[in-house]
């Protein structure tokens, strides 16, 4: 079973803050996806990262993939507190044809 | 609105009952997944179906079985029940099958109880 780390597990922040979730592994990756989850729902995709140093910006979110591609982050410019909720990557193996979940980072930002 | 749907939204099992956790997707995907979520254990693949009439074991497998009912069902099914499949169940769907650049859509889970 193929691991990915995410740190921290628990962030709280002031509302403005500055914030930067990782995601860590051992083993390479053929894309990394992240998503956002509220209480009561599944998982929202907000990007996949393909390329080994890729980085995509939605709005105040910045993605980067590794250039190895065994790691990724997620950076959130001037939080707010409608970005709380649980943030999990996710990263697809080609060899285990399957997706593998991180254990998330649940992010609270104060208001 | 299309999505991925799930029935039921809460259920309590006694151990050694038995249900099916019933999942439907209206977007004409080619793949199907059932994953469960656990505190501090992210999201567990539990079986998966990369197209009509197909299905393989993911990671957790033990103590569920699945039917790809057609294109847009795939129903969990477990047998006899036991307090550690005390969960929230995830379905899911991807167009594009099992390729790196694949959108999973989620439905709103199943959240069970094993008393």
């Amino acid at each position: 079973t193929q691991l990915l780390e995410q740190s921290p597990q628990f962030l709280s922040i002031q509302e403005g803050e500055n914030l930067t979730v990782y995601c860590n592994s051992s083993s390479v990756f053929s894309s990394l996806q992240w998503y956002r989850q509220e209480p009561g729902e599944g998982p929202v995709l907000l990007v996949t990262v393909v390329t080994g140093g890729e980085v995509k910006k939605l709005k105040r979110l910045t993605f980067q993939f590794g250039d190895a591609r065994k790691d990724s982050s997620l950076h959130i410019t001037a939080a707010q507190t409608g970005d709380t909720g649980l943030y999990l990557c996710a990263g697809f193996s080609g060899s285990a044809r399957q997706l593998t979940f991180g254990s998330g980072t649940q992010l609270t930002v104060l208001p | 609105n299309a999505g991925v749907t799930q029935t039921p939204k809460f259920q309590v099992l006694k151990t050694g009952q038995s249900m099916t956790l019933q999942c439907a997707q209206d977007m004409n995907h080619n793949s199907m997944y059932w994953y469960r979520q656990d505190p501090g254990m992210g999201l567990r693949l539990i079986y998966y179906s990369a197209s009509e009439g197909t299905t393989d074991k993911g990671e957790v497998p033990n103590g569920y079985n699945v039917s790809r009912l057609n294109k847009r069902e795939f129903s969990l099914r477990l047998e006899s029940a036991a307090p550690s499949q005390t969960s929230v169940y995830f379905c899911a769907s991807s167009k594009g099958g099992l390729a790196a650049f694949s959108s999973y859509t989620f439905g709103s889970g199943t959240r069970l109880t094993v008393v």
